[in-house]
């Protein structure tokens, strides 16, 4: 069990840039959820994939970003035009889909925008 | 709608001393309850969950929590702090195992 993993950790990039994150979940998850945290708070949901199959986004997910699931493996969430008020932590998470199974948290990727 | 409130953005404990990080949800349905911790620069780990079985919930590192319904709280505690406690703590609520809805955090400081 090598756990969550997201890539990259850190990014920085400058404003109206667009950027992409990866998010590996642990083998056979098939639910996969992605959370920003901004400095000071706690997580907030922005969208989870049963398998391929996006089955919830949050208000929170704008326009301007965009999360998949191509294959029910990896996810990638895009965030384009990039402001700053996009800076935040990404959190990325996976859980079996039986009831019960709680979530594992991935490191984060660290947005920076400037 | 549900949520969570943490009491208490920052809290300072003796090492040794009993660790009370303070928790109150709102929820329309059964919630599920959880707490996790964040250490700097890594992800949340998942300490203790509470899912309706028994009231008093036992996680991991010596933490526990108590789920009282009417004070709609959810109060984790830990005998003695150890310095390896220090983080952020985050209560959460739920309906599911899916969209967590997260509190704003609880610092934990240990002093020597």
């Amino acid at each position: 069990d090598t756990g969550v993993s997201q890539d990259p950790r850190h990014k920085i990039t400058k404003r109206g840039q667009n950027v992409t994150f990866r998010c590996d979940p642990i083998s056979e998850h098939n639910r996969l959820y992605w959370y920003r945290q901004t400095l000071g708070q706690g997580p907030e949901f922005l969208t989870y994939f049963q398998n391929e199959a996006q089955l919830e986004k949050s208000r929170l997910l704008s326009d301007r970003f965009s999360a998949e699931r191509p294959k029910g493996s990896f996810s990638t969430l895009e965030i384009q035009r990039t402001e700053q008020g996009d800076s935040a932590m990404y959190l990325c998470a996976s859980r079996p889909s039986q009831r019960g199974h709680t979530q594992y948290f991935g490191p984060g990727t660290r947005l920076t925008v400037l | 709608a549900q949520s969570v409130t943490q009491l208490g953005s920052h809290v300072s404990v003796s090492e040794g001393a009993l660790v009370l990080l303070r928790c109150n949800y709102s929820s329309s349905v059964p919630p599920y309850l959880f707490w996790y911790v964040q250490y700097p620069n890594q992800g949340l780990q998942l300490l203790l969950k509470y899912t309706s079985a028994a009231t008093l919930v036992k996680g991991i590192n010596g933490f526990e929590a108590e789920f009282k319904k009417s004070e709609t709280s959810f109060h984790l505690t830990k005998p003695s702090a150890h310095m390896s406690d220090a983080a952020e703590y985050f209560c959460a609520v739920s309906d599911s195992d899916d969209k967590i809805i997260f509190g704003k955090g609880t610092r934990l400081h240990i002093l020597p």
